[in-house]
């Protein structure tokens, strides 16, 4: 069975500091991963994704995410954050043969004071 | 273009009241799933279905029956409601086409079980 874990349950950042979530996934087969963020009283939204070829993703707001694959690890990134990061973020995993559903991590708090 | 659209966005139940969840999108989306939220664990997915007429059985089943008897709609009913279900649930619902995982998430049910 998939699984994945994020280390980071909640974190603090100034504004303009550099950001790395991590996320690790147990799976043996080939892989689809994800990054999701939930913005104060909304609902989940993509932020990149990965699904084959170059293992360094860009996605949305400046976020990208690399692929790490004998690390099993897709971390996100991002090199200057804002107050309006302040969000929740969830890395997931679905097999590229999969059910179109996803595992989800248990989510990193993010908290950017300005 | 509506999305996903969930009904109620909020509701309060009493210990062993049945209600249902609805899920409704309307981008001929084959694959539809639940998921509750709950703090510290990020989504768990409770039933899925890959196409009308078709359901499975998620990580957290438990307590909960779907049925898809249209590819638009895939209600979520609770026969007697525990206050372990008290949760935020989400829909979400993504196409067929192949490599395609994402999921596009409605935007959410508050649900209390007192």
């Amino acid at each position: 069975a998939q699984s994945v874990s994020q280390h980071n349950h909640h974190v603090i950042l100034s504004e303009a500091a550099s950001l790395e979530l991590g996320c690790n996934y147990s799976y043996g087969g080939t892989v689809n991963l994800f990054w999701y963020v939930q913005y104060p009283g909304q609902h989940l939204q993509l932020l990149l994704k990965y699904f084959s070829g170059d293992p360094l993703v860009k996605g949305i707001k400046g976020f990208e995410a690399e692929f790490i694959k004998s690390k099993f690890s897709f971390n996100l990134r991002k090199p200057s954050v804002q107050w309006s990061d302040t969000a929740e973020y969830f890395c997931a995993v679905t097999s590229a043969a999969g059910r179109r559903a996803l595992t989800f991590g248990s989510g990193t708090r993010l908290q950017v004071q300005p | 273009n509506a999305g996903v659209t969930q009904t109620p966005k909020f509701q309060v139940l009493k210990t062993g009241q049945s209600m249902t969840l609805q899920c409704a999108q309307d981008m001929n989306h084959e694959y539809m799933s639940w998921y509750r939220q709950d703090p510290g664990m990020g989504l768990r997915l409770i039933h899925y279905s890959v196409g009308a007429g078709i359901t499975d059985q998620g990580e957290v089943p438990n307590g909960y029956n779907v049925s898809r008897s249209t590819t638009e709609d895939f209600p979520l009913r609770l026969l007697s409601a525990a206050p372990s279900q008290t949760s935020v649930y989400f829909c979400a619902s993504t196409p067929r086409v192949s490599g395609a995982n994402v999921l596009t998430f409605g935007a959410g049910s508050r649900l209390t079980v007192l």
